[in-house]
């Protein structure tokens, strides 16, 4: 079974780090991009970074540019998103979701996780 | 950034009537643009792919249509079950981007 799952998520401060994992299993990991949605708690999905599939090209939306980093470990079928400098705003809940296809851009995300929560307070 | 919005933001609907659902792009994204239903305290589930192919799994009931910067997604005699928020996303161009949600009740 394709199945994506999500751990790290907690309760920070603001201005402290987090790092969120994702185990893939069911799929070639290294053959897909993926991608980090969150959403707000009441809120909509928004993008939030991209891995290529190839492993070279990471992305970010600028709300989180300077601050989280993408990686993967091919070889645990994981892929990681280092956050810092973690702000209020960046409360929601975090997915993984795999892409359709292998190339990048990428399109349409055909799995996700369940998602993990972060909550940035004091 | 590609602006997506959805209309309308909420749309309550008796069982077996048909749900239309438009998200309209700020700019040309060809057909890079994909559906996705979300029920409450799930993940969002991949309907409609580059505007109107069938996701396999997905019943024919949900269709999708359009290109450029007019998208619908249509849901022909809606069922309890199609109770959720529906979003819409393009790939096209980066930032990835999605609309606002659009919520579905059943009246």
């Amino acid at each position: 079974e394709v199945q994506l799952l999500e751990s790290g998520g907690g309760l920070v401060q603001p201005g402290g780090s987090l790092r969120l994992s994702c185990a893939a299993s069911g799929f070639t990991f290294s053959s897909f991009a993926m991608s980090w949605v969150r959403q707000a708690p009441g809120k909509g999905l928004e993008w939030v970074s991209g891995f290529s599939s190839s492993g070279i090209s990471t992305y970010y939306a600028d709300s989180v540019k300077g601050r989280f980093t993408v990686s993967r470990d091919s070889s645990k079928n994981t892929l990681y998103l280092q956050m810092n400098s973690l702000r209020v705003d960046d409360t929601a809940v975090y997915y993984c979701a795999k892409d359709t296809i292998g190339a990048w851009p990428p399109d349409a995300f055909d799995i996700w996780g369940q998602g993990t929560m972060v909550t940035v307070s004091s | 950034e590609t602006v997506l919005t959805q209309s309308p933001d909420l749309q309550s609907v008796t069982p077996k009537e048909k749900v239309t659902i438009t998200c309209r792009a700020s700019q040309n994204i060809g057909y890079s643009l994909h559906w996705y239903q979300q029920k409450p305290d799930q993940s969002p589930k991949l309907l409609i792919k580059y505007a109107s192919q069938s996701i396999s799994g997905v019943p024919s009931r949900f269709s999708g249509s359009g290109s450029g910067t007019d998208f619908t997604l249509t849901i022909n005699s809606l069922e309890a079950e199609d109770a959720a928020t529906y979003y819409c996303h393009q790939s096209n161009s980066l930032p990835l981007t999605f609309g606002g949600g659009t919520k579905v009740e059943i009246k």
